[in-house]
């Protein structure tokens, strides 16, 4: 049973408009969402994260945002650079555990 | 400061044979997880270890095996390998157990079984 869902595997967005890759989980004890980025040959690097007692958490160009209720968390990016072109996972933690459970990720194409 | 770094980083073995890949923290970092990605499933935890103990461990086959040395240098071992053991494995260290967010990730190593 999948606690992280990341059901679009790939998604494309224009240069310089806004990409928003979204993730759903299940287990309503996480109390830590994250996103992480990963290019090609290299590991994940931690891109931004959000506490449960918050909805939304803003850092430069990213923004993730945070429904309880729905169970649901985004993360958008904006203006969407070629660099941004990567894998990204969204990953929950605090669900009875420290581990961290995985989304399988989306993969996001910045078109030219 | 040096990343984590992981070794080999690419491996093709046969079916039936086994695997030890290894992992050297960040400097100072104590903590070391291992996870399984493959492209069906995603990023999949694997196990942490902490002060060379065991603290966690995911929902993988006995198979999977890890240890952890004085220096926080970390070891995964995967015995009688299978063809869905074909993935890519990353390590990641933090500077405490459970320190999630605090995790850094290794480029990973590729393993191939044929």
């Amino acid at each position: 049973d999948q606690q992280v869902k990341q059901n679009s595997p790939s998604l494309s967005v224009q240069e310089g408009r806004i990409s928003i890759l979204n993730c759903d989980y299940t287990n309503s004890m996480f109390d830590y969402f994250l996103w992480y980025k990963k290019y090609p040959a290299e590991g994940p690097t931690f891109l931004i994260s959000i506490s449960s007692i918050k909805d939304k958490n803003e850092d430069g160009r990213f923004t993730v945002f945070l429904n309880k209720s729905a169970k649901h968390l985004s993360l958008h990016i904006v203006p969407s650079q070629p660099g941004d072109s990567a894998v990204y996972f969204c990953a929950a933690n605090g669900g009875g555990d420290d581990k961290i459970i995985f989304g399988k990720g989306t993969r996001l194409h910045i078109l030219p | 400061k040096a990343g984590v770094t992981q070794t080999p980083r690419y491996l093709i073995k046969t079916r039936g044979q086994q695997v030890t890949l290894s992992c050297s923290p960040i400097s100072g970092h104590r903590s070391v997880s291992w996870y399984q990605q493959t492209p069906g499933q995603g990023l999949q935890f694997l196990f942490e270890y902490f002060s060379e103990t065991q603290r966690n461990k995911g929902n993988f086959p006995g198979r999977f095996s890890g240890r952890q040395f004085s220096n926080s240098r970390s070891e995964m071992n995967v015995s009688t390998l299978e063809l869905g053991d074909s993935a890519l494995y990353l390590c990641a260290s933090s500077l405490a157990a459970g320190n999630t967010y605090e995790q850094y990730f290794g480029p990973g190593t590729r393993l191939t079984v044929t």
